[in-house]
């Protein structure tokens, strides 16, 4: 079993749709973060959470850490959203100093 | 555009040789992460340095190293080159030591190796 899953790994919505992304994690850990990777290759840091919610602009970034789950939330989506998300946590243990990454979902948002 | 600077953009060689890819953090930032992104294996963390001290490892081969040096630009020497090597490496930078702060970090626009 991976240590960081996401659902679902591939995506297409129509512009406008509310999008949902999941990620479960099975390690402690001391902070989840939120990555967008655009079809060019290029890497953005979106959100990095230890507790809570968080948002920016339209996508908002949540964490559940007794179920060890957090979902990211794009609202009135649109194609320039297309990207791959992934979600890498940072283990608690060793200090926490490794960083695992979720295998990423496959967003494509139609016109 | 991060901040964050990675040359050469895209690098050919052939099995068994070695390579440097260079990365230069953003204005200020003192930690830089390495990692590689591979078609079978998906995103992977390398190694952290802060302030030219290595802060922390993750799944780095022997054959790779890195240092990053008195101007806080950091070098990954990937050495012994095989097929399987053949990837994107991301460097990323942030200002403190450790990311399970409030930081952020800013990603390179990566470097793709292919070994033939």
């Amino acid at each position: 079993k991976n240590e960081v899953e996401q659902s679902p790994q591939n995506l297409t919505a129509q512009e406008g749709e509310f999008i949902t992304i999941n990620c479960s994690y099975s390690v402690g850990i001391s902070a989840l973060h939120w990555l967008q990777q655009h079809p060019g290759g290029g890497i953005v840091s979106l959100f990095m959470l230890s507790s809570g919610k968080k948002k920016h602009g339209r996508l908002i970034a949540t964490i559940n850490i007794q179920e060890k789950h957090s979902s990211l939330h794009i609202t009135a989506s649109h194609p320039r959203d297309s990207a791959v998300y992934i979600c890498a946590v940072r283990s608690a243990d060793n200090y926490g100093q490794n960083f695992v990454f979720g295998p990423g979902t496959r967003l494509s948002v139609l016109p | 555009d991060s901040g964050v600077t990675q040359t050469p953009k895209h690098l050919i060689t052939a099995t068994g040789q070695r390579v440097t890819l260079r990365c230069s953090p953003r204005s200020g930032d003192l930690s830089v992460y390495w990692y590689q992104q591979s078609l079978d294996q998906g995103l992977q963390f390398l190694i952290q340095y802060y302030n030219g001290e290595e802060r922390a490892k993750g799944n780095i081969l022997e054959r790779f190293s890195a240092q990053q040096f008195p101007d806080l630009h950091s070098e990954l020497n990937l050495s012994s080159l095989e097929l399987g090597d053949s990837a994107l490496y991301f460097c990323a930078s942030s200002v403190g030591k450790s990311l399970a702060t409030r930081e952020t970090q800013y990603f390179g626009p990566g470097t793709r190796l292919l070994v033939l």
